[in-house]
C-alpha cells in the first residue's frame, strides 16, 4: 500500500536551518508529485507548495517563497523539504502528502505522512 | 493567496445532518471543479474525504457528499455520528498549480 513516512521532531534554534525526510513507498515515486503542508499549533492547514517526481521541479506558495527548499532522491524515493533562517513563528506540524493523479495533473492529495513537529526555541 | 472562508464550528446531534460552507473567489473555488475535503482528527494526519467537488475515495462513507455553487462550496455530513467529530479542511486549486486550504470548521456531536 502506497505509504509516506516522515522523519521525526526537531528542535532547532532560530537562525538554524530544518531538514524533513519524507519517504515513500508502494507506488512509483518519479511519477507523483510530494506537497508540503504546514500546521502551526491550533491553526489552519497551509498549503507550501509541491516537487515534481517526473524532473524535481518545484512551485512554492508565495508566502513561503524564499524560505523554504524542496528537493528529491530518486534512488531513495524520498522527498525532502528545508526550511532556512528558523524562527518561532516556524514552529508547526510539517506534513508531506501525495497528488492524487500522476504528472501533476492531481486535484486533491490522497495520501499523507504522519507530520513533522518543528519546534524552533532559543 | 487569502484562506478559502469557513464557519469555526458547527455543531449537531446524532443523525441530523450538517453542512459546511467554504466560501471563495472566482479566482479559485469559482473557476475550478478542483475542491476537495479533508478530515482531521486531533493530533492525525488530515483525510482525503471528498474530491473535485463530489467524489469521494474508496472506504470513505457514503454519508459525506460535496458541491458547490459559485464561489462557494459545501461539505454535507448526513446521519452524523460521534466519529465524524473532528476538523473539516476545504482545499480549492486556486490556479497556476497552487492549492489554497480553508479556514477549517471544528464539527461537534451534541
Amino acid at each position: 500500500q502506497v505509504q509516506l513516512v516522515q522523519s521525526g521532531a526537531e528542535v532547532k534554534k532560530p537562525g538554524a536551518s530544518v531538514r524533513v525526510s519524507c519517504k515513500t513507498s508502494g507506488y512509483t515515486f518519479t511519477s507523483y508529485a510530494i506537497h508540503w503542508v504546514r500546521q502551526a499549533p491550533g491553526q489552519r492547514l497551509e498549503w507550501m507548495g509541491w516537487i515534481n517526481g517526473v524532473n524535481g521541479n518545484t512551485k512554492y506558495s508565495q508566502r513561503f517563497q524564499g524560505s523554504v527548499t524542496f528537493s528529491r532522491d530518486t534512488s531513495a524515493s524520498t522527498a525532502y523539504m528545508i526550511l532556512s533562517s528558523l524562527r518561532s513563528e516556524d514552529t508547526a506540524v510539517y506534513y508531506c502528502a501525495r497528488d492524487r493523479l500522476p504528472f501533476l495533473a492531481g486535484d486533491a492529495f490522497d495520501v499523507w505522512g504522519q507530520g513533522t513537529l518543528v519546534t524552533v526555541s532559543s | 493567496q487569502s484562506a478559502l472562508t469557513q464557519p469555526a464550528s458547527v455543531s449537531g446531534s446524532p443523525g441530523q445532518s450538517i453542512t459546511i460552507p467554504c466560501t471563495g473567489t472566482s479566482s479559485d473555488v469559482g473557476s475550478y471543479n478542483l475542491v476537495s475535503w479533508y478530515q482531521q482528527h486531533p493530533g492525525k494526519a488530515p483525510k482525503l474525504i471528498i474530491y473535485v467537488g463530489s467524489k469521494r475515495p474508496s472506504g470513505v462513507s457514503n454519508r459525506f457528499s460535496g458541491s458547490k455553487s459559485g464561489n462557494t462550496a459545501s461539505l454535507t455530513i448526513s446521519g452524523l455520528q460521534a466519529e465524524d467529530e473532528a476538523d473539516y479542511y476545504c482545499c480549492s486549486f486556486a490556479g497556476s498549480t497552487t492549492y489554497v486550504f480553508g479556514t477549517g470548521t471544528r464539527v461537534t456531536v451534541l
